[in-house]
C-alpha cells in the first residue's frame, strides 16, 4: 500500500521569504501522480501543483515550484516570495496512474504560518 | 461555471441516528470522490463514483455508503452515527478517471453528540 508522510505538523516563514515543506512517499509503482494542495481556514481544498512521475522536471506554478526526486521518493513544495494568503494547511497526495481511479492518498499536513 | 456544492454545511446529530450528505459536482464532471476528516485520521478515502458506478472503496465499514445519480449528483449515508463519525466530509469532482484536477467542495461539518 502506498504511504504519504509529511514531518513537519507545522512551519512559519516570514513575508516575502522562502520557505519549503517536505513530503515523501512509499510506493511500489513506477507511474503516479504527486500533489500539493492547500486548505485554508475556510477548509476549501485548491490544487497547488501536479507532478507526473515519469516527467523528470520539476513542475512550477508561478511562485510555486516542487523539488521532485523519484529516487528518493521525495517531493518537496518550495513557496517563494511568502504572502499572507499563502497561511494554510498544505497537503501532499498521491494518486496511482494503474486503474481508472482519482482515489488520492494524502499526508498529514504541514500548517505553515505567514508572519508579516 | 459553478464549483462544486455540498449539503448541508452543517449537521448535528446524536448517535445512533443516520445522515445524508449531498454533493453536486462541477456541471460535466462525472467522477465525484469523497473523503473524510478528522483531527486524529486526516484525510482519508471513502469512495468514488463514475457513471453511477462505485468504482473504489475506501476502508470503512459497511455503515457507510453511497451512490451517485444520472445527473452525477452523489450523497453519502452514514447510519448508526457513532462520536468517531464526527468529522469534515469533503466531496471531490472530476471530469473523467484520467489524471485531471479533482475540484473539492467546501465539505460538510458533522457533529455527533
Amino acid at each position: 500500500a502506498q504511504t504519504v508522510t509529511q514531518s513537519q505538523p507545522e512551519m512559519s516563514v516570514q513575508e516575502a521569504e522562502t520557505v519549503t515543506l517536505s513530503c515523501t512517499y512509499d510506493t511500489s509503482e513506477s507511474d503516479y501522480y504527486l500533489f500539493w494542495y492547500k486548505q485554508p481556514p475556510s477548509r476549501q481544498m485548491i490544487l497547488v501543483i501536479r507532478q507526473e512521475a515519469y516527467k523528470q522536471q520539476n513542475a512550477t506554478e508561478n511562485r510555486f515550484s516542487v523539488n521532485f526526486q523519484k529516487a528518493a521518493k521525495s517531493f518537496s513544495l518550495k513557496i517563494s516570495d511568502s504572502q499572507l494568503g499563502d497561511a494554510a494547511m498544505y497537503f501532499c497526495a498521491y494518486r496511482s496512474a494503474y486503474g481508472a481511479t482519482n482515489k488520492l492518498i494524502f499526508g498529514t499536513g504541514t500548517l505553515l504560518a505567514v508572519q508579516p | 461555471k459553478a464549483g462544486v456544492t455540498q449539503t448541508p454545511r452543517y449537521l448535528i446529530k446524536t448517535r445512533g441516528q443516520q445522515v445524508t450528505l449531498s454533493c453536486s459536482p462541477i456541471s460535466g464532471h462525472r467522477s465525484v470522490s469523497w473523503y473524510q476528516q478528522t483531527p486524529g485520521q486526516g484525510l482519508q478515502f471513502l469512495f468514488e463514483y463514475f457513471s453511477e458506478t462505485q468504482r473504489n472503496k475506501g476502508n470503512f465499514p459497511g455503515r457507510f455508503s453511497g451512490r451517485q445519480f444520472s445527473n452525477s449528483r452523489s450523497e453519502m449515508n452514514v447510519s448508526t452515527l457513532e462520536l468517531g463519525d464526527s468529522a469534515l466530509y469533503l466531496c471531490a469532482s472530476s471530469l473523467t478517471g484520467a489524471p485531471g484536477e479533482q475540484f473539492f467542495g467546501p465539505g460538510t461539518r458533522l457533529t455527533v453528540l
